[in-house]
């Protein structure tokens, strides 16, 4: 049972370029989503995902695109990075019973540490 | 949402019981506390959470006060594995998943050998 598995885990991109960032998670989580870190602060959210096919926007959505095809998969994408873009990002997934209203535990991937030069 | 206030650093010796304060003075009634850690470089990892009683598991206990505007969150026996930011964060009962999980900065407890 890996868990939440990000891909690459570490990346350096030019200002302009794009990439997706992906992450895989292997316990038929509801719930998918992304943050980012910033040294000193705590993590905040980019964008999540409560089910196949949809997303939505967190606290930092600009300048990020996400898409979820399949239930066991979340990207994220910069179309054009940017210096500010400069973070490290964790996906996490989570199991959301339906109508149950239940509080569960997030489960978070080890990181994707992205610079943009 | 409701805000955590939690000291900036803390350091425990090695073996003693580790006290994290957390103060939620404007919870509401029908939020948890949550917290995690995260060790360096790592993913945040879930620790317990609870709601108004004492909750205990194989890592740490919490204890919430009985107005429910603090708690602590006690691991008994640190060791240097320990060392990490602890997180406590509120978030409504009857919200799921982690998009409704703020992060603030978090305590660093550096456990001393």
């Amino acid at each position: 049972n890996a868990g939440v598995t990000q891909t690459p885990k570490f990346r350096v991109l030019k200002t302009g370029q794009s990439m997706t960032l992906l992450c895989a998670q292997d316990m038929n989580h509801e719930y998918m989503y992304w943050y980012r870190q910033d040294p000193g602060m705590g993590l905040r959210l980019i964008h999540y995902s409560v089910g196949e096919g949809t997303t939505a926007k967190g606290e930092v959505p600009d300048g990020y695109n996400v898409s979820r095809l399949k239930k066991q998969n979340f990207l994220l994408g910069l179309e054009s990075a940017a210096p500010s873009q400069t973070s490290v990002y964790f996906c996490a997934s989570s199991y959301s019973p339906q109508g149950q209203g239940l509080n569960t535990e997030a489960f978070f991937g080890q990181g994707t540490r992205l610079t943009v030069v | 949402d409701a805000k955590t206030t939690q000291p900036t650093s803390m350091d425990c010796a090695e073996g003693r019981a580790a006290n994290l304060p957390c103060n939620h003075s404007t919870i509401s009634g029908n939020e948890y506390v949550y917290w995690y850690r995260q060790i360096h470089s790592q993913g945040p990892q879930y620790i317990i959470h609870g709601l108004k009683n004492n909750e205990t598991n194989e890592m740490a206990s919490l204890i919430i006060t009985e107005d429910r505007k603090s708690s602590t969150l006690i691991l008994p026996h640190a060791t240097l594995r320990d060392t990490a930011v602890y997180y406590c964060i509120v978030r409504p009962l009857d919200q799921t998943g982690a998009n409704n999980l703020f992060f603030g900065t978090g305590t660093r407890l550096t456990v001393i050998p």
